[in-house]
């Protein structure tokens, strides 16, 4: 059965502290590693697919990257802005569905 | 990218009644589907909205209780019937696009937040 797993479940950041979210996943033949950010009450944000082992991706301040096992969202000097709940999901290569880990909230203090 | 929207944001409903929500894509898209938020939890997916037939519905999911239509590649409906507390939810109407980095993004909708009472 695929797993998605999240580590750590709760992140407080001061600003500007680098720090990174953890996503392990045990999936057959992962045809895609993704990234959502979600605020509140809103739906997730698409922020990156990745699709093969050594693959990076950036956008401002977010760097996630790809192995065999896990991926990683490393956050680069947060601001407050960056609060939110950051969402990795797991595509097998034989469907569309997508299987989502717990989330990591990240909280980041002024 | 896709730009995803549905009606209603919110909504709070008596239980025993059902619940329509719309999902419009601003783009014709083939894959499309439903996923429900729990409170506190993350996303599961309900179904597959299939165009011109019946939805693919997930294990635990029965179309009795969330029924969808897909008329056309640009919007589908889902309906909550029959609601009870535990229906309580953010529903989430979700598309696969290409996208300018890679053959496979996939986008969410801001979501529908029903509460039953």
């Amino acid at each position: 059965e695929d797993q998605v797993t999240q580590s750590p479940e709760a992140l407080r950041l001061q600003e500007g502290e680098s720090s990174s979210l953890n996503c392990s996943y045990t999936v057959s033949g992962l045809r895609g590693l993704f990234w959502y950010r979600q605020d509140p009450g809103k739906g997730p944000e698409f922020l990156f697919t990745l699709y093969s082992a050594g693959e990076e991706k950036e956008k401002e301040r977010l760097k996630a990257t790809l192995t065999k096992k896990e991926s990683f969202l490393h956050i680069t000097a947060p601001k407050p802005e960056d609060s939110a709940t950051y969402l990795c999901a797991a595509r097998r290569s034989n469907d569309y569905k997508l299987s989502f880990g717990a989330g990591t909230t990240v909280t980041v203090r002024a | 990218s896709a730009v995803i929207s549905q009606k209603p944001s919110r909504d709070i409903c008596q239980r025993g009644t059902s619940l329509t929500i719309q999902c419009q894509v601003d783009s014709q898209v083939t894959m499309m589907f439903w996923y429900r938020q729990q409170p506190g939890q993350s996303l599961t997916l309900i179904a597959t909205a299939n165009q011109g037939s019946e939805a693919t519905y997930e294990s635990g999911f029965v179309i009795d209780k969330f029924p969808i239509s897909r008329p056309n590649l640009t919007f589908s409906t889902l309906t909550v019937s029959n609601m009870s507390p535990e229906d309580s939810s953010i529903y989430l109407c979700s598309v696969v696009s290409s996208g300018r980095e890679g053959p496979y993004e996939q986008y969410f909708g801001p979501g529908t937040r029903l509460t039953v009472t």
